[in-house]
Parts: C-alpha cells; sequence; structure tokens
C-alpha cells in the first residue's frame, strides 16, 4: 500500500545551521508534497508544498526539492532559529484524491 | 479568516464509554477530513468527506466509530464503545474546491484519552 518514510526522527541543531529532513514515498501515481510543522499542543500547518511538476521550490529560509525517480523529497532549513523547534512531517497524494499519507514526523531541536 | 474550530480540547473516558467531537470547518470549505494522530506518529486519515457525502471512509473501524457531516458543515465524529487503543489526537481539517484546492488547513485537535 502507500507508504511514506520519513528520516531522521530526531534532529538538533545549533542556531544558524541547516537542517534537511528526507522523505520516500512508495506510490509512484503521488504529484502533490506537502511538508507540515506541529508545535506542542497544536495541529499541523502547513509550510511549502511541491508538485509533481517541478524540482525545487523556496521560500525565504525553506526549501523542497523533489527527484520523481528516485521518488525522495527533502525539506532544507537554512539559518535556522529557536522557534524552529517543533515537529516536521511530510506528506504524499495521488493526483485523484486529496488522501495525504504522512511520514512518522521529525522533532527537530534548534539549540540558541 | 477564522481557522477549522474543534471540542473538546481535551476527553478523559474510560473503555467501553463513548465519546463524541465536534469540528467546524473554515468558512466556505466544502471538503473536511478526520484523522486520528498516534503519540509520535504521523496523522492518519479516518474519513473525508465533500459537502454532506462520504469520499473516503476506507480507514474508519465502523464497528465503533461513525461520523456525520450534516448539512456540508459541521461535524462529529462519535466512538462507541472506546478501546485503549483509541488514546490518541483526532485532527480534523478543511480544505476548498477552488483556488490552492489540495490546501488542507488543521484545527488544534482533541486530545482523547482511553483509561
Amino acid at each position: 500500500g502507500e507508504n511514506v518514510e520519513q528520516h531522521p526522527s530526531t534532529l538538533s541543531v545549533q542556531e544558524g545551521d541547516s537542517a534537511v529532513i528526507k522523505c520516500t514515498y512508495s506510490d509512484s501515481a503521488s504529484n502533490y508534497f506537502p511538508w507540515y510543522k506541529q508545535e506542542l499542543g497544536k495541529g499541523p500547518q502547513l509550510i511549502i508544498d511541491i508538485r509533481s511538476n517541478v524540482g525545487e521550490k523556496k521560500d525565504q529560509r525553506i526549501a523542497v526539492t523533489l527527484n520523481k525517480t528516485a521518488k525522495h523529497f527533502s525539506l532544507h532549513i537554512t539559518e535556522t532559529q529557536p522557534e524552529d523547534s517543533a515537529v516536521y512531517f511530510c506528506a504524499a497524494s495521488r493526483r485523484d484524491t486529496d488522501k495525504l499519507i504522512f511520514g512518522t514526523g521529525t522533532r527537530l531541536q534548534v539549540f540558541p | 479568516e477564522a481557522g477549522v474550530a474543534q471540542s473538546p480540547r481535551y476527553k478523559i473516558i474510560e473503555k467501553r464509554q463513548s465519546v463524541a467531537f465536534w469540528c467546524n470547518p473554515i468558512s466556505g470549505h466544502a471538503t473536511l477530513y478526520w484523522y486520528q494522530q498516534i503519540l509520535g506518529q504521523g496523522p492518519k486519515l479516518l474519513i473525508q468527506f465533500q459537502n454532506n457525502g462520504v469520499v473516503d471512509d476506507s480507514q474508519l473501524p465502523k464497528d465503533r466509530f461513525s461520523a456525520e457531516r450534516l448539512k456540508g458543515v459541521d461535524s462529529t465524529l462519535k466512538i462507541q464503545p472506546a478501546k485503549l487503543e483509541d488514546s490518541a489526537v483526532y485532527l480534523c481539517a478543511s480544505s476548498s474546491l477552488s483556488g490552492r484546492a489540495r490546501e488542507q488547513f488543521f484545527g488544534p485537535g482533541t486530545r482523547l484519552t482511553v483509561l
């Protein structure tokens, strides 16, 4: 069935460093890949997304890359700040459905 | 614009009891989702509505879970009877059929503890 694997499960970085989270999906029909940030006690919030017709997308300090051949996509956060500390989830969905398949999450800690 | 509202925020019940959660989506959003998020895992879709019709309920444990979305706006999710393994955060999300149609907006969730 559909599956999304996410690594690492935890990531600790110093403020100002970069952080990279990687995901792999199994369904070759997937064409939409959002990333969500979830802070303690809150629901997930969309931070960036990418569709299968592009290979990279940037939004200020956040970028996402997609390799359709390898079925990999990654989140890159540059110049990390303490407020970036949260759990990040990748997800994937197919063209014919809005059903999101989520990864298992990465807990990012940014130390001052 | 108001976000997705959910209540209650927390609920503690004993196994075999029943419980209901309520969700009010963003105004005008036709699609509504209920997810189950077990501690340490990503959200898992339980049921998806478009207006007041069910689009996908393939992962809803129908022997104990039920959901409805009367009038295509608010929705309720019910568990009867609850089991220990139902302890989780239940998230409601909504999305629009127009514009960025696939962006899902999540509510704060209801944390359920089954003792």
